[in-house]
């Protein structure tokens, strides 16, 4: 069974610095999904990386996916307050239609 | 953007009711999913549907979840007998191809009492 994780789960940052979020998953995948999500709100696509080694980037977010180490990443640069929300990471289920959403992880970015 | 619509936005009932969540999937769209959420926690797969049949089903959706797309554009997560552990957010979300993206309706937040 898939089982992905992201660490770590709570993150609390000064505006203008730099961190990273990970997301492991368990069995092999071949594309990874980023997801952002304001309280009470829905769920909001960022990235899609389709394959090993893609690297995409949005404004101050950069993701990539290496599949042989089963990893993604969602690199955060020079922070700002407006990117303070939780982010989801989702892997698809191998040979099915299901996709499984990792831990989230909450970012407060603080002024 | 179009967009994926879930109605309604909240739903209150008594333990032991009926309740059915609809949604209406992005038209030209064939994949479709509903998650659930509890709290803002994980985001919980429940079902996936395509070619007007169930795909895959989680563990949670047991005898009591029902889903149906009666018209060829509304989609509805029906919940037989509610309990109180049914309580979450519930997202309907719809895809055009595997590789694509899931678009995310904006919820129906289900309370049982």
């Amino acid at each position: 069974e898939l089982k992905v994780e992201q660490n770590p789960l709570f993150l609390s940052m000064q505006e203008g610095k730099n961190y990273t979020i990970y997301c492991n998953y368990s069995t092999t995948s071949d594309r990874l999904y980023w997801y952002r999500q304001d309280p009470g709100k829905s769920l909001e696509s960022l990235f899609v990386l389709l394959s090993n080694g893609a690297v995409k980037q949005e404004g101050r977010l950069m993701a990539s996916l290496d599949t042989k180490a089963r990893l993604s990443t969602l690199h955060i640069t020079a922070a700002v307050h407006d990117l303070s929300a939780t982010y989801f990471c989702a892997a698809p289920h191998s040979g099915t239609y299901k996709y499984i959403f990792g831990t989230g992880t909450r970012l407060k970015v603080l002024a | 953007e179009p967009e994926v619509t879930q109605t309604p936005s909240h739903q209150v009932t008594q333990m032991g009711q009926e309740v059915i969540l609809r949604c209406v999937p992005i038209s030209n769209h064939l994949y479709f999913y509903w998650y659930r959420q509890i709290l803002g926690q994980k985001v919980e797969f429940l079902v996936s549907f395509y070619n007007n049949e169930i795909s895959e089903k989680s563990e949670i959706f047991d005898d009591q979840f029902s889903v149906e797309r009666p018209d060829g554009s509304n989609f509805t997560l029906k919940i037989r007998s509610t309990k109180l552990e049914d309580s979450a957010m519930y997202f309907c979300a719809s895809t055009r191809d595997r590789k694509e993206k899931l678009l995310f309706g904006s919820g129906t937040q289900l309370s049982v009492l």
